[in-house]
């Protein structure tokens, strides 16, 4: 089944030491998106990619990064994570191209715990 | 700016009972409106969504919803809840002409009793 994939699901890092959670899709979708969930929040969107354009929200912390190097894969980059960071990191998509309006789908999240 | 209140932040219903999730949003121009499920430790996934058209669209799983201009709503319905809608469901508004940025509200999690 076409669908958004996150690994890993959990992911335990140091507080300082840089992490990178990895988001892959089969939905050929030309915008991908990285959200963050903290515990009994609403998700906050971080950055999305049209295509290989880069779009950071105004209020996204410098320490988060984003590459992504194909239609496929999407990578959040945490530089130096801080024991704030610990959330689910929702990875998502959608159509862009000449969709006027656009659906979102997400992928299953990764969990991330700042020791 | 847009916003999104769901001004219930948890709900109890019994199962069998009907269910109505509010969800009252703040924006200039038209709305394209949002319902997303998650379940615990899970992604969020589409119930359904208002572009245009018929104000009250149906979605997946026997949930629909009613978009009221007027009121500013887009309440979320399901006339028979089962166990397994215990989630927590978000409601959200997307921006511009594609609605590619979203912004949702806190959330209302919904607790079925046997």
């Amino acid at each position: 089944d076409a669908m958004v994939i996150q690994n890993p699901r959990y992911q335990v890092t140091q507080f300082g030491k840089p992490v990178t959670l990895s988001c892959s899709q089969t939905l050929n979708h030309n915008v991908m998106y990285w959200y963050q969930q903290k515990s009994s929040q609403a998700p906050k969107l971080l950055f999305h990619y049209y295509d290989k354009d880069f779009n950071n929200e105004a209020d996204t912390p410098d320490n988060f990064q984003s590459r992504r190097p194909n239609t496929s894969f999407c990578f959040l980059d945490i530089r130096s994570p801080g024991l704030g960071d610990a959330a689910m990191y929702l990875c998502a998509t959608s159509r862009g191209g000449l969709a006027v309006q656009e659906t979102q789908y997400f992928g299953p999240g990764t969990r991330l715990l700042v020791l | 700016a847009q916003s999104v209140t769901q001004p219930d932040i948890h709900i109890t219903v019994s199962e069998g009972a009907s269910l109505e999730l509010r969800c009252n949003y703040s924006y200039g121009a038209t709305p394209y409106l949002f319902w997303y499920v998650q379940s615990p430790g899970q992604g969020l996934q589409l119930l359904l969504k208002y572009f245009s058209g018929d104000t009250l669209v149906q979605g997946i799983k026997g949930f629909e919803a009613e978009f009221k201009r007027s009121q500013s709503s887009f309440n979320l319905r399901k006339p028979s809840v089962h166990w397994s809608d215990a989630a927590e469901y978000f409601c959200a508004v997307g921006e511009g002409r594609s609605a590619r940025q979203l912004t949702f509200g806190s959330g209302t999690q919904l607790t079925v009793l046997p």
